[in-house]
């Protein structure tokens, strides 16, 4: 069974720094994309970024380029997300998901919270 | 970028009913399209990918198809478990973008 457990979640003030982690298990993390979704408090989901097999290919949605980068670690089958400079409008659930080659979203992890606030 | 635009917003249906939601994006994505159920305080789920594949596990009651630009899922019989949020997505070109969301309410 695939399993995605997201850690890193907090209260940070704006401009700070998180880093998000991902850690799967139950299938061959190495052979999926992988991405970070997230949610706003009652609203609905926004992509936030992906990354290709071999970490060759990242892809960002305009509102976090150049303040999040998503990274991969195969040999511990992890993901991550650095995000800095945090804004208000970042504060949101953020899961991760595994990824076929096509694109969609497979598989989800039960995701964690970022809030950002003073 | 692509634009989802889904509708409606908010649907009020009973057990038993017919239930169809439709998305349209603002050009192709031939056919790239998935959509979500999500239950409140839950992680969403994928119910259809390539606009009309089944995902495994999903009941039959589900379906989806594709005109041009315009997606629609379909629900054949809701049941009481289909009561939640339901989202498209295209993965044609990034950024990747999701409709904004149609709420199954119970009538």
């Amino acid at each position: 069974e695939v399993y995605l457990v997201e850690s890193g979640g907090g209260l940070v003030q704006p401009g700070g720094s998180l880093r998000l982690s991902c850690a799967a298990s139950g299938f061959t993390f190495s052979s999926y994309w992988m991405t970070w979704v997230r949610q706003a408090p009652g609203k609905g989901l926004e992509w936030v970024a992906n990354i290709k097999q071999d970490g060759s290919e990242k892809y960002y949605v305009d509102s976090v380029k150049g303040r999040f980068t998503i990274s991969r670690d195969n040999a511990k089958n992890s993901v991550f997300l650095q995000m800095n400079s945090l804004r208000a409008e970042d504060t949101a659930v953020y899961y991760c998901a595994t990824t076929p080659n096509t694109g969609y979203q497979g598989n989800w992890g039960q995701g964690t919270l970022v809030t950002v606030s003073s | 970028d692509i634009q989802m635009t889904q509708s409606p917003s908010t649907l009020s249906a009973s057990v038993g009913d017919r239930v169809t939601i439709t998305c349209r994006a603002s050009q192709i994505i031939h056919g790239w399209l998935a959509w979500y159920q999500q239950k409140p305080g839950k992680a969403p789920k994928i119910l259809i990918y390539e606009a009309s594949t089944l995902e495994s596990g999903v009941p039959s009651r589900f379906s989806g198809s594709e005109s041009g630009t315009e997606f629609t899922l379909t629900i054949s019989s809701l049941q009481p478990d289909d009561f939640a949020t339901y989202y498209c997505q295209q993965y044609n070109h990034h950024p990747l973008t999701f409709g904004g969301g149609t709420k199954v309410e119970i009538k």
